[in-house]
């Protein structure tokens, strides 16, 4: 089992539509989660970061966080082809000398005008 | 526009060339990361320094060797590359401190590095 897991997708979405993106992780003490956007050639831009149960919001993006399921997910509503790119999920993992980010594959959305 | 700079933004070598990667942050961060990322591939940690001190090598081979000069800059200092070294090379920063690795790292644009 990998430690973070997305569908890779495609995902296709109409625009105006709602995209929904999934992600779970193996490890039980991960305590910061993290959603990337990269569109092809760019680097990944942070859109949300979620530490506690529930949910967060951010205009039209919303990350929702259920640590007992071990699953993390990233709506976005309204979506528009501008949205199109590779979401990247990243749980952190703690080392006694600090820490790091673990990446999920990476699910690539598509919506469609 | 990123507030993590990388130069310069393409490179190409050749196997027996010296070439250095640089990235500057001003946003007072106190760790700073290197990554490697192959085409439709997520970011793979390489380095991570902590106040300029290195805190994580993911068992880098040693033709990478990276360089903190200050809390503001990271090197990364490539020698006798292969041709599966060809990537894109992104630095990214976190304010570091207790919290490291819990922290949202912010990224710059990226090196795309060939090798020949």
């Amino acid at each position: 089992q990998k430690e973070v897991e997305q569908n890779s997708g495609p995902l296709s979405v109409p625009e105006g539509a709602i995209a929904s993106l999934n992600c779970t992780y193996s490890d039980r003490g991960s305590q910061s989660f993290f959603w990337y956007r990269q569109y092809s050639g760019k680097s990944p831009e942070l859109i949300m970061f979620i530490y506690s149960n529930g949910d967060k919001e951010d205009g039209r993006f919303t990350a929702q966080l259920n640590k007992a399921s071990q699953y993390v997910s990233l709506l976005i509503r309204d979506s528009q082809p501008s949205d199109s790119a590779t979401y990247l999920c990243a749980v952190n993992r703690i080392y006694n000398q600090g820490g790091k980010l673990i990446f999920g594959q990476g699910t690539e959305l598509s919506v469609k005008p | 526009d990123t507030e993590v700079t990388q130069t310069p933004k393409h490179l190409v070598m050749g196997m027996t060339n010296k070439k250095s990667l640089k990235c500057e942050q001003h946003m007072g961060h106190r760790a700073m990361y290197w990554y490697k990322q192959k085409a439709k591939k997520p970011p793979e940690l390489m380095f991570v320094y902590s106040y300029e001190k290195l805190s994580i090598n993911e068992s880098v081979p040693s033709r990478f060797s990276p360089e903190c000069p200050n809390s503001s800059l990271l090197n990364l200092h490539l020698h006798a590359l292969q041709p599966e070294d060809s990537a894109l090379y992104l630095c990214a920063s976190s304010q570091g401190g207790s919290g490291l690795g819990s922290q949202p790292q912010h990224f710059g644009d990226g090196t795309r590095l060939s090798i020949l």
